[in-house]
């Protein structure tokens, strides 16, 4: 049963391109994350938002930014992207309770830049 | 910083057993967590330990040595199904619950 949502689930795009992803999670969650998997699949940690706050931000591009509105929703926009921005990105959730060990992932949304 | 290293690949065979392993370097070490990530799907919670020794899960059992910076999982009676990606993430000793994830182990279960 899917908890954490994510739209688009694909997302095509040309260099220098603008693109938008969401996440919503109906779980509760006071922390929300955003990861970015390659073709190798290595998973990386690149934000995390507790309650509104962002409290993780890992050196990723200016062109990266993440923003949310309410601890249920996660967007990351991407300005200008390049090839090497070809991934999936998947969003997360945890309870504070559970001190982020156990992590709720959506389903991906995999970008290609042509 | 945090390192964690898995090897690339591990087979056995349905009805044994496989054990996954992880080890890691640390500048500040609170837990390790276990996920399983089927092709295509995305990453799921197995397990996760924060004390040494070894927890008992059932299908899934998992063993932390801090002193070692070492870890493993342990998938008993096999099954086809459990063919996966085993990815081991370290979690650093900080309030924000930042997992640092391993490369994953790619389990092949033969018939």
């Amino acid at each position: 049963e899917t908890a954490v949502f994510q739209t688009p689930n694909y997302h095509v795009t040309q260099v220098g391109n603008e693109v938008s992803f969401n996440c919503k999670q109906t779980l509760g969650h006071d922390t929300m994350y955003w990861y970015k998997q390659d073709s190798k699949k290595l998973l990386k940690i690149m934000f995390s938002y507790n309650n509104k706050q962002l409290i993780v931000n890992e050196t990723v591009p200016r062109r990266f930014s993440p923003q949310s509105s309410d601890k249920a929703h996660l967007n990351l926009r991407i300005k200008s992207v390049e090839p090497e921005d070809s991934a999936v990105y998947l969003c997360a959730s945890s309870s504070r309770d559970w001190g982020g060990y156990e992590q709720y992932f959506g389903p991906g949304t995999r970008l290609t830049v042509l | 910083g945090q390192g964690v290293e898995q090897p690339a690949k591990l087979m056995s065979v349905e009805g044994t057993f496989a054990r996954v392993n992880c080890t890691y370097s640390t500048s500040g070490f609170n837990g390790l967590s276990w996920y399983q990530q089927r092709e295509g799907q995305a990453p799921v919670f197995l397990s996760y330990v924060v004390l040494d020794g070894l927890k008992d899960s059932g299908h899934f059992s998992t063993f932390l040595s801090r002193s070692n910076g070492y870890s493993y999982l342990l998938l008993t009676e096999l099954q086809i199904k459990d063919s996966a990606s085993y990815l081991c993430a370290v979690r650093d000793d900080t309030n924000t619950g930042k997992l640092t994830f391993g490369d994953g182990t790619v389990l092949t279960v033969k018939p």
